[in-house]
């Protein structure tokens, strides 16, 4: 069965910290790794991987895939308190059905 | 600004009744899922049409059904609603870009089920 598993479920830092959050995964005909910040209702898109060992970056975000090893890990660097919301991994396969992991709830405090 | 328009925002329903949701998502965007959220989990995957049929369904029960039509739009259905229905449901337009299907999701409309 597809599994997306993330770690950790939840985290609290102050503001300036650096985050590291895991997702590990085992889906069949994989075609994409996504990642999505949810603060309130819709899913806002971050990066969508397909390779791996190439880091994408958008500011203080990046993230990078290894496809050998079956995981993903999305950085946050210098957090700030808008940066508190569930974060969403999720596996795109072939069929264009998204496989999401629970998610890892950050909270960050001034 | 996201593209993908669900209404109603939220809404409560007695155990029992029937419900339909809808979705709107942008022309060219041949293909839409809707997906549960329970709280405190990840989206699951209901099911995806592509052009007005249903091409994927994940371990939902029949009593959840959709459409889609040719202008883009979307419905879910969900007939005897049960206490466990209560949820929020997205709907998620997919689209092909440079690396592979982008997906992008509506805003939700949260359901209760009393």
């Amino acid at each position: 069965e597809d599994k997306v598993v993330q770690s950790p479920l939840s985290l609290v830092v102050h503001e300036g910290d650096t985050v590291t959050l895991n997702c590990s995964y085992e889906v069949t005909n994989f075609r994409s790794l996504l990642w999505y910040k949810q603060e309130k209702k819709a899913p806002t898109f971050l990066f969508m991987l397909t390779s791996s060992g190439i880091e994408k970056k958008s500011g203080r975000l990046s993230s990078i895939l290894d496809k050998k090893e079956l995981f993903s890990i999305l950085n946050i660097t210098a957090t700030q308190t808008g940066d508190s919301a569930v974060y969403l991994c999720a596996v795109g396969r072939t069929s264009r059905q998204l496989t999401f992991g629970s998610g890892t709830q950050l909270t960050v405090l001034p | 600004e996201t593209g993908v328009t669900q209404s109603p925002t939220h809404l409560i329903k007695t155990r029992g009744q029937q419900v339909t949701l809808r979705c709107s998502s942008q022309s060219g965007h041949n293909t839409v899922s809707w997906y549960q959220q329970a709280l405190g989990q990840g989206p699951q995957f209901i099911f995806q049409y592509y052009r007005e049929e249903e091409n994927g369904r994940g371990n939902f029960p029949p009593r959840f059904s959709g459409l889609q039509f040719p202008n883009y739009s979307s419905e879910l259905n969900v007939n005897a609603l049960e206490l466990d229905d209560s949820a929020l449901y997205l709907c998620a337009s997919s689209w092909l870009g440079t690396e592979g299907y982008g997906y992008t999701f509506g805003s939700g409309t949260r359901l209760t089920v009393v």
